[in-house]
């Protein structure tokens, strides 16, 4: 199985600031195949990215995703209100399909 | 616009049965694997399995596997998720997702889009 390390496990900022987490894979990932997602409290997670780079329709610019092989970020390049959550990545490269632990952004 | 609900919160008894649905709308059903997350409580993600409702394959997490049971109606475009006897440790947040991706989700890999609104089963006694 592909284990995926999120770190940090929280990050705490202030809106307007710039969120930078990661997400590691035990293997190379094919073909970057990771995705990420925004988990509020009380709801269902929502996709972000997918292939390690590619926006899901109608998730805002500010969000990026970047990496390969084995090391892949997300980056949110201002905060608003409404990004501090809980992110998860994801690898779809091999089964058993696996999540990270999660990173909490928190508001500072 | 694609829709996956699921029913509602349940509360069981160690040992009891359970079968949880999800039903998809505004795509063609048959034609997406279908699967389930656990999430428990104050916990992360755990992917156990899918289901190709239109010819009832499906694959398991080796962590899940035989201890859940998987499958879809395609006549009501319905995924389910049963277990036999639960458990405390069954009590969770289950989600219910599409698997998307393309050629890769054809067999059986890919990302998780859209998701259910989550069915909470509490297992207690």
């Amino acid at each position: 199985d592909i284990a995926l390390t999120q770190s940090p496990g929280t990050l705490s900022l202030s809106p307007g600031e710039r969120a930078t987490l990661s997400c590691r894979a035990s293997q190379s990932l094919n073909s970057s195949y990771l995705a990420w997602y925004q988990q509020k409290p009380g709801q269902a997670p929502r996709l972000l990215i997918y292939d390690a780079s590619s926006r899901a329709t109608g998730i805002p610019d500010r969000f990026s995703g970047s990496g390969s092989g084995t090391d892949f970020t997300l980056t949110i390049s201002r905060l608003e209100p409404e990004d501090f959550a809980v992110y998860y990545c994801q690898q779809y490269g091999s089964s058993p399909l696996t999540f990270g632990g999660g990173t909490k952004v928190e508001i500072k | 616009e694609v829709q996956l609900v699921q029913s509602g919160a349940e509360v069981k008894k160690p040992g009891e049965s359970l079968k949880i649905s999800c039903k998809g709308s505004g795509y063609s059903f048959t034609s997406y694997w279908i699967g389930w997350v656990r999430q428990m409580p104050g916990k992360g993600l755990e992917w156990m399995g899918i289901v190709y409702p239109g010819d009832s394959d499906t694959r398991y997490s080796p962590s899940f596997q035989g201890q859940v049971t998987i499958s879809a109606d395609k006549s009501i475009s319905t995924a389910y998720l049963q277990w036999t006897s639960l458990t405390a440790s069954d009590t969770a947040i289950y989600h219910c997702v599409r698997l998307e991706g393309g050629d890769i989700a054809m067999a059986g890999q890919g990302w998780f889009d859209p998701w259910g609104q989550g069915t909470l089963v509490t297992v207690s006694s």
